[in-house]
């Protein structure tokens, strides 16, 4: 059973649009939430995080938006640039229990075209 | 700075074989944390090392798969009598305390077994 979930697993958005990533989560106990990027042959490097004390955290083009009711967080990226291209990983974890054990969704592959 | 490390980048090995796999993580970072990457599939957590101790191993799918890090900094996945569904890329990571949540990724070691 998939505890985080990225139902799409490709994204195609114009350079100078908003590319909006989705996650859902089914685990109550998670409370941090990280997106990590990925470029082929690298490893995944870290993008941005939010706590569940938050709604939204917002780094430059990048903002992450969470809805604990929902169980559901976004990731906006504005304007998009065609460096941007990468696989996108949504990851949750637990601070009160194993808060050093990630949980990843599968990976949105995101493709912005100049 | 130098990021986390792992060799080999790439690893042909024959089913029934004994593989290891190396990872150095960044100096001064005591934490460290094995993942498996199948493909089409996000990283899934193996084994997390806090000093030279495994906290937590609960990740490792059967007692083919072994880690050390035996003076708290390098660490050695260890598989054996590999099997076909071994194939992966096995991704490391490190983070200065247990408590960090952001951990840094290396580029990962391409595992495929024929």
């Amino acid at each position: 059973d998939q505890q985080v979930k990225q139902n799409s697993p490709s994204l195609s958005v114009q350079e100078g649009r908003i590319s909006i990533l989705n996650c859902d989560y089914t685990n109550s106990m998670f409370d941090y939430f990280l997106w990590y990027k990925k470029y082929p042959a690298e490893g995944p490097t870290f993008l941005i995080s939010i706590s569940s004390i938050k709604d939204k955290n917002e780094d430059g083009r990048f903002t992450v938006f969470l809805n604990k009711s929902a169980k559901h967080l976004s990731l906006h990226i504005v304007p998009s640039q065609p460096g941007d291209s990468a696989v996108y990983f949504c990851a949750a974890s637990d601070s009160g229990g194993s808060n050093y054990k990630l949980t990843f969704g599968k990976g949105t592959l995101l493709t912005v075209n100049p | 700075g130098a990021g986390v490390s792992q060799t080999p980048s790439n690893k042909v090995t024959e089913k029934g074989k004994y593989v290891e796999l190396r990872c150095d993580p960044i100096s001064g970072h005591t934490a460290l944390y094995w993942y498996r990457q199948s493909l089409g599939q996000g990283p899934e957590f193996l084994i997390y090392f806090q000093g030279t101790g495994a906290a937590d191993d609960s990740g490792l799918p059967n007692d083919r798969f072994f880690a050390v890090r035996p003076e708290g900094s390098v660490s050695t996945l260890k598989i054996q009598r590999t099997e076909r569904g071994d194939s992966a890329v096995y991704l490391c990571a490190s983070s200065l305390t247990s408590g960090s949540n952001e951990q840094f990724f290396g580029p990962g070691t391409r595992l495929t077994v024929l």
